[in-house]
């Protein structure tokens, strides 16, 4: 089954420490991955997509196809990166392209 | 080129009425996706459409619910009877098609959040 799993639901880190937000996903093919954020109050935004291999606001994120996994990371987290985050992928599937997004995870920097 | 459209972005509602949540997509767009949000909770995808047809509807209610993205005019979802329970944040989504034919970056709009009383 095609699926992308955030196991944690809430993840609380001070302020400059590491972040690590996991991302597992099952899907036979070669899928896009994609990180999005909503921060209080405002739409889901576009963070960063593998295939860009970009660094967003310090978020870097590495396709490892070996163990399906999207990891978002940041090496010091900052107070305005709280916010919820999403890991989703889009492939084929039965011949129609599908769009799955994990549950989130929120992110709580602490001062 | 605006952004994901939707309106009304507040809808508030009595139990038994319609509830009509409209969504237009970005210029040029051909994919949109629904999404419900809980308080506290993560998104819950409803219905994947391409005009006039709709690709996946696996996360919609099977009574109540019903959505459409007719060739003119924005993308519709309609909840007919709504409950207490119907009240969420109620995302749209449209996404360009890539060149291989599928789905792109999605941009979201700022939601729709119904009440029903």
């Amino acid at each position: 089954a095609q699926r992308v799993t955030q196991p944690e639901k809430l993840l609380s880190v001070f302020k400059g420490a590491p972040v690590e937000l996991k991302c597992n996903y099952s899907y036979s093919g070669s899928p896009e991955l994609f990180w999005y954020v909503q921060y209080s109050r405002q739409r889901l935004q576009l963070l960063l997509r593998h295939i860009s291999r970009e660094s967003i606001k310090g978020f870097t994120a590495d396709l490892n196809k070996g163990e399906t996994s999207f990891h978002l990371k940041k090496p010091f987290a900052q107070e305005e990166d709280s916010a919820m985050y999403y890991c989703a992928l889009s492939g084929l599937t039965s011949g129609t392209y599908k769009y799955i997004f994990g549950t989130g995870t929120r992110l709580k920097v602490l001062a | 080129n605006a952004g994901v459209m939707q309106n009304p972005r507040h809808l508030v509602r009595r139990r038994g009425q319609e509830a009509r949540l409209r969504c237009s997509p970005m210029k040029g767009h051909s994919h949109v996706y629904w999404y419900r949000q809980l308080p506290e909770e993560g998104l819950k995808f409803m219905v994947y459409l391409q005009k006039e047809n709709i690709i996946d509807e696996s996360g919609m209610p099977k009574e109540r619910f019903s959505a459409e993205f007719p060739k003119e005019g924005p993308s519709i979802l309609r909840i007919q009877q709504v409950v207490r329970g119907d009240s969420a944040a109620y995302f749209c989504a449209s996404s360009p098609t890539t060149d291989r034919g599928g789905a792109d970056t999605q941009y979201f709009g700022p939601g729709t959040r119904l009440t029903v009383l």
